[in-house]
């Protein structure tokens, strides 16, 4: 069974652009979770997305969006990037039904680095 | 403030060591805790935990949750530098209509052969 997958790897930018971060769930999984890992803060919970709709939203600014396709894959979007932005973003993926969070299978993750 | 803390920080043991990881917690509507195992990128999931005295284990591998006193132990036996990772705990509450996870910033342990 093919796990979560993330793209790009690895990702450089600058001040002022925008990122976009891409995620494939395990096939079944109808959940997306987003976090930012940056260090010394551990994982900061960004984003939640469940058959297509957005259930809950991390303490991050407006510029931090996102959406879920139809095929459950997901995409996060960083507008007006900034320096502090620079971190792993993880993806995990779940059988979560609409009011909860269950088990979570992770990605390896994209580290952005904004310079 | 809900807040879930880790402790310690960091540890080092030696091969063959028993070590025990904290994870404590102060939220609102208690539902579950998790444990995951980070290696290099992608946390790995290790236990869940809802319900207080009930040990979960795994080989080498146990956990317990106590939620009179709000936290949960992980403990790993017989270590091997293969347990060297980050320990992350996570807790799952309601707040409101709506159900939230928080992380702690785990413990990084270092097993020396």
């Amino acid at each position: 069974e093919a796990g979560v997958t993330q793209s790009p790897t690895h990702l450089i930018k600058t001040r002022g652009q925008q990122a976009t971060l891409r995620c494939s769930p395990i096939s079944g999984h109808t959940s997306v979770y987003w976090y930012q890992q940056a260090l010394g803060l551990g994982l900061q919970f960004l984003l939640w997305y469940d058959e297509g709709e957005e259930r809950n939203r991390g303490n991050f600014p407006p510029r931090f969006s996102g959406r879920q396709f139809p095929n459950y894959s997901s995409e996060l979007n960083v507008n007006a990037l900034e320096l502090e932005d620079s971190a792993l973003y993880l993806c995990a993926s779940s059988w979560a039904g609409r009011s909860s969070y269950n088990e979570q299978f992770f990605g390896p993750g994209t580290r952005l680095t904004v310079l | 403030e809900d807040k879930v803390v880790q402790s310690p920080l960091s540890l080092v043991v030696h091969e063959g060591d028993t070590v025990t990881l904290n994870c404590s917690y102060e939220v609102t509507n208690f539902r579950s805790l998790l444990w995951y195992k980070q290696e290099k990128k992608a946390p790995t999931f290790l236990f869940m935990l809802t319900s207080s005295g009930i040990e979960k284990k795994s080989g080498r591998l146990s956990s317990i949750l106590d939620k009179k006193e709000l936290f949960s132990i992980l403990n790993i036996t017989a270590t091997q530098t293969g347990d060297s990772a980050v320990y992350l705990c996570a807790v799952i509450y309601n707040a409101g209509n709506n159900r939230k996870l928080i992380w702690g910033l785990g413990t990084s342990l270092a097993v020396n052969p």
